[in-house]
């Protein structure tokens, strides 16, 4: 099984809408990610979580919100999607206590959202 | 603001060749650099990872090349094969205990026979 699972794994949805994409992991890891892929622009965060009760903005947090729901859950929310939200999401989470490395960021397989 | 700077875009290089991909930074703060490599319909996963106490660091085909003066580092695949094939990024993090990542733009790899 997965350790970092991502659901859905493609949606397609129409301007204005609200859309949530959900993460889980089950590795045990306290820091969670959300970022999102666009060719020529590499990987881009949105948000990140350190623990439960911590929640910070990335570098493109605007028209994204986030939810910590537990220490394995953490959703990523686009509250009236729009055309350039168009991407591939991706969740992380890492653990510097483990890994090959003290800042090895674990993926999830990605969620490609169009917003038409 | 890009604080890191990957070239070339895409590469082509034949199978046994070596394959390089560049990155630069900015922030002289950095003190992790990591490559991760990623297949189609894959998420990102850590390659390898090189600390600017070090200026080389190697493991198997793939070696990391870091030039802490000239805010310079580079992935080097040895005898590529066509299994390389990929996107490879490069990523930088700030100090211990801010291990939040800054990704590079990416670079397309594809061995040919």
């Amino acid at each position: 099984d997965a350790d970092v699972t991502q659901t859905p794994r493609n949606r397609i949805t129409k301007t204005g809408k609200r859309i949530m994409l959900e993460c889980s992991q089950t590795k045990g890891h306290d820091r969670m990610y959300w970022y999102r892929q666009d060719p020529g622009l590499g990987l881009r965060l949105i948000y990140y979580s350190f623990d439960v009760k911590d929640i910070n903005k990335g570098e493109i947090s605007d028209g994204y919100s986030v939810s910590r729901q537990a220490q394995a859950k953490f959703s990523l929310s686009l509250e009236s999607a729009i055309p350039n939200q168009t991407a591939l999401y991706f969740c992380a989470t890492s653990d510097f206590k483990g890994g090959r490395h003290y800042n090895e960021q674990f993926f999830g397989p990605g969620t490609r959202l169009t917003v038409l | 603001q890009q604080q890191v700077k990957q070239s070339p875009q895409s590469l082509i290089v034949q199978k046994g060749g070596i394959s390089i991909i560049n990155c630069a930074y900015e922030n002289t703060a950095f003190d992790y650099f990591p490559w991760y490599q990623q297949f189609p319909g894959k998420g990102p996963a850590l390659l390898i990872a090189i600390r600017p106490d070090v200026s080389e660091k190697k493991e198997g085909r793939f070696t990391i090349s870091f030039n802490k003066s000239a805010k310079q580092f580079s992935l080097h695949i040895m005898d590529s094969q066509p299994g390389d094939s990929a996107t490879y990024f490069c990523a930088a993090s700030f100090n211990f205990g801010n291990e939040k990542l800054t990704f590079g733009t990416g670079t397309r790899l594809t061995i040919i026979p």
